[in-house]
């Protein structure tokens, strides 16, 4: 079993619906999760962090952790065609280090 | 403020050979990270620097490769000799302090080794 698990996708989703990115994760200690945005040949950019159990805003974007269930997931409302992108779930457990563990990333398409 | 930036972006290198690859982080950040993704696979974590000290370096594959961070400011990866399985995007990240918050990646090197 991997430690975080995504989707590859691509996920498609037309222009101005939700969509939902979903994460699963293994060690059940981990107590800090990312979401990274990455654009074909760009760096992984952050753009939501989430430590608590429960939904955190941000713009557009909500994050979703729930511990007990083990899975993270990130809500994109309003999908613009310039959301489309690789979304990295990332995952610092409790190893007494900072490494971030990454998923494969879920590919989205915004369909205009 | 200037991101991370990492140099070269692309490099293609015979097996056996010799490659540098270099990463600057952000400013006033004492935490450097190496992260690798082989095509297919997930990004893997190398090693992390704390200034010029590796905190951790659980990552890194076998004895051909090398990392410093000389003075604690950039930071070199080295592959010698070489091979093909090397092949990969090296991200490099840093960030501030070494906590549970988000790091900040450089755009990555692209090397090929054939």
């Amino acid at each position: 079993q991997k430690e975080v698990e995504q989707n590859s996708g691509p996920l498609s989703v037309p222009e101005g619906a939700i969509a939902s990115l979903n994460c699963t994760y293994s060690d059940r200690g981990s107590q800090s999760f990312f979401w990274y945005r990455q654009y074909s040949g760009k760096s992984p950019e952050l753009i939501m962090s989430i430590y608590s159990n429960g939904d955190k805003e941000d713009g557009r974007f909500t994050a979703q952790l729930n511990k007990a269930s083990q899975y993270v997931s990130l809500l994109i409302r309003d999908s613009q065609p310039s959301d489309s992108a690789t979304y990295l779930c990332a995952v610092i457990i409790t190893s007494g280090t900072y490494k971030y563990i990454f998923g494969t990333g879920t590919r989205l398409k915004v369909l205009a | 403020e200037a991101g991370v930036t990492q140099f070269p972006s692309h490099s293609v290198i015979e097996k056996g050979q010799t490659v540098t690859l270099r990463c600057d982080p952000i400013s006033g950040h004492d935490n450097l990270y190496w992260y690798r993704r082989v095509m297919g696979k997930e990004i893997k974590f190398l090693l992390h620097f704390v200034k010029e000290s590796k905190q951790d370096e659980s990552g890194m594959p076998n004895n051909r490769f090398l990392a410093e961070r000389t003075g604690g400011t950039y930071s070199t990866l080295k592959v010698q000799p070489a091979e093909l399985e090397d092949s990969g995007v090296y991200f490099c990240a840093s960030s501030q302090i070494a906590s549970v918050r988000g790091q900040y990646f450089g755009p990555g090197t692209r090397l090929t080794v054939t």
